[in-house]
């Protein structure tokens, strides 16, 4: 079945530090691929996505690039705020059309920024 | 802002008692989904929808019902709480001919 396997946290940084989180994925065929962000206390935002290979996603600074060739979608920014600080989750979801629509979420990395 | 709203938000609930959770959607979405989330467990599949009267189980359905009776309202019962369910849920939807899934801001539950 499909799977996420995602960097393990936590991961500290000092503010303007580049961040890179790891995420590499096995599924059939070509899934669109997905970053989330959860801030503390809230639900899972959208951050970026990508949905065929070689595409990048991008949004408030981070970039994320699919790569077929590796089974990748790695998270990075180049210059990371305070504000950043959250919850990131690497996510597919398969190209299948019908009831299989799921989500397959990697286990989440923690992010912690220091100013 | 995806239109989604969960009610509760926050509830707390006795052992043995019925609890239901629901999540409305202004958006006309074909598929919704329940997932929760626990320390260590990341974010696990409930029960998912896609379409009215349309439901299907997840990774972890046991102890859980849903109903759809129409697009914008899927609901999530917990029969006879238990404090293993004790955790945060959150609803999601996304389109059919999209590519994105979009989530609730959860509903805190506490099973005493």
């Amino acid at each position: 079945g499909d799977s996420v396997t995602q960097m393990e946290g936590p991961v500290t940084l000092s503010e303007e530090a580049f961040l890179t989180i790891n995420c590499t994925y096995t599924a059939t065929g070509y899934p669109s691929l997905f970053w989330y962000v959860q801030y503390p206390g809230e639900g899972l935002q959208l951050l970026l996505k990508a949905t065929k290979a070689d595409d990048k996603g991008s949004n408030k600074g981070f970039e994320a690039t699919y790569r077929k060739e590796t089974t990748s979608f790695h998270l990075e920014k180049g210059s990371v705020q305070v504000s950043d600080s959250a919850v990131y989750f690497c996510a597919l979801l398969p190209l299948s059309s019908g009831s299989a629509r799921q989500l397959t979420f990697g286990s989440g990395t923690q992010l912690t920024v220091l100013p | 802002d995806a239109g989604i709203t969960q009610s509760p938000r926050h509830k707390v609930t006795e052992t043995g008692t019925p609890v239901t959770l629901r999540c409305h959607q202004t958006e006309n979405h074909r598929y919704m989904y329940w997932y929760r989330q626990d320390p260590g467990h990341g974010l696990r599949l409930i029960h998912y929808s896609y379409g009215v009267k349309d439901t299907d189980k997840g990774e972890v359905s046991d102890g859980y019902s849903v109903s759809r009776s129409k697009t914008e309202d899927f609901l999530l019962t917990l029969e006879s709480a238990t404090s293993s369910q004790t955790s945060v849920y959150f609803c999601a939807i996304g389109h059919s001919s999209g590519n994105t899934i979009y989530f609730g801001e959860g509903s805190w539950l506490t099973v005493v």
